[in-house]
């Protein structure tokens, strides 16, 4: 079946530090590729998304490129923020789109 | 728009006890579903609908039960509350799109304890 694996946190990291988190699913057919950000205390909000391969999605100063022939969907960004501490889920929808499966989700620390 | 709103924000229960959690969304969407948070889980699946008068079963619906009497309103019911369903209870809807992109709403969360 369709799953989703994503790096084990917590991430850690300083002020303006460069940010990777790494996402790798499996999938059968053409699924769209999702990252999505969760607040302390809040539900979850959708960061970016691709829709195919070679898409790059884009938001807030995160991307993410829909790499079909490494199945990856790694989260970047090149000066993280403390605002940016939160939890990062990767995400999939399956080719008719309306169930969508998330990874364990990877909580990022930014420190000042 | 208020997106997509669930009450009660905060719940304890007996073992034993039942209770409705409600979700409402104002975005006119076809799909609603609802999900548990547990630590080092991720979010998995308890129960979906397609559509007014339709509902299904997802990755984790023993115990659970839901209603979609109205669009907008998603209800999902302990009978019987267990430890093991303490955990925080997620609403969402969805759009259909001919892009096949469907981004899912979030509510705020609801976080349930079971005595």
């Amino acid at each position: 079946g369709n799953s989703v694996t994503q790096m084990e946190g917590p991430v850690t990291l300083s002020e303006e530090a460069f940010l990777t988190i790494n996402c790798t699913y499996t999938a059968t057919g053409y699924p769209s590729l999702f990252w999505y950000v969760q607040y302390p205390g809040e539900g979850l909000q959708l960061l970016l998304k691709a829709t195919k391969a070679d898409d790059k999605g884009s938001n807030k100063g995160f991307e993410a490129t829909y790499r079909k022939e490494t199945t990856s969907f790694h989260l970047e960004k090149g000066s993280v923020q403390v605002s940016d501490s939160a939890v990062y889920f990767c995400a999939l929808s399956d080719t008719g789109g309306f169930k969508t499966i998330f990874g364990a989700g990877t909580r990022l620390f930014v420190k000042a | 728009n208020a997106g997509v709103t669930q009450t009660p924000k905060f719940r304890v229960l007996k073992t034993g006890q039942s209770m409705t959690l409600l979700c409402a969304q104002d975005m006119n969407h076809e799909y609603m579903y609802w999900y548990r948070q547990d630590p080092g889980m991720g979010l998995r699946l308890i129960h979906y609908s397609v559509g007014e008068g339709t509902t299904a079963k997802g990755e984790v619906p023993d115990g659970y039960n839901v209603s979609r009497l109205k669009k907008q309103n998603f209800l999902l019911g302990l009978e019987s509350a267990a430890p093991s369903q303490t955990s925080v209870y997620f609403c969402a809807s969805s759009y259909s799109s001919l892009a096949g992109a469907y981004e899912q709403f979030f509510g705020p969360g609801t976080r349930l304890t079971v005595l």
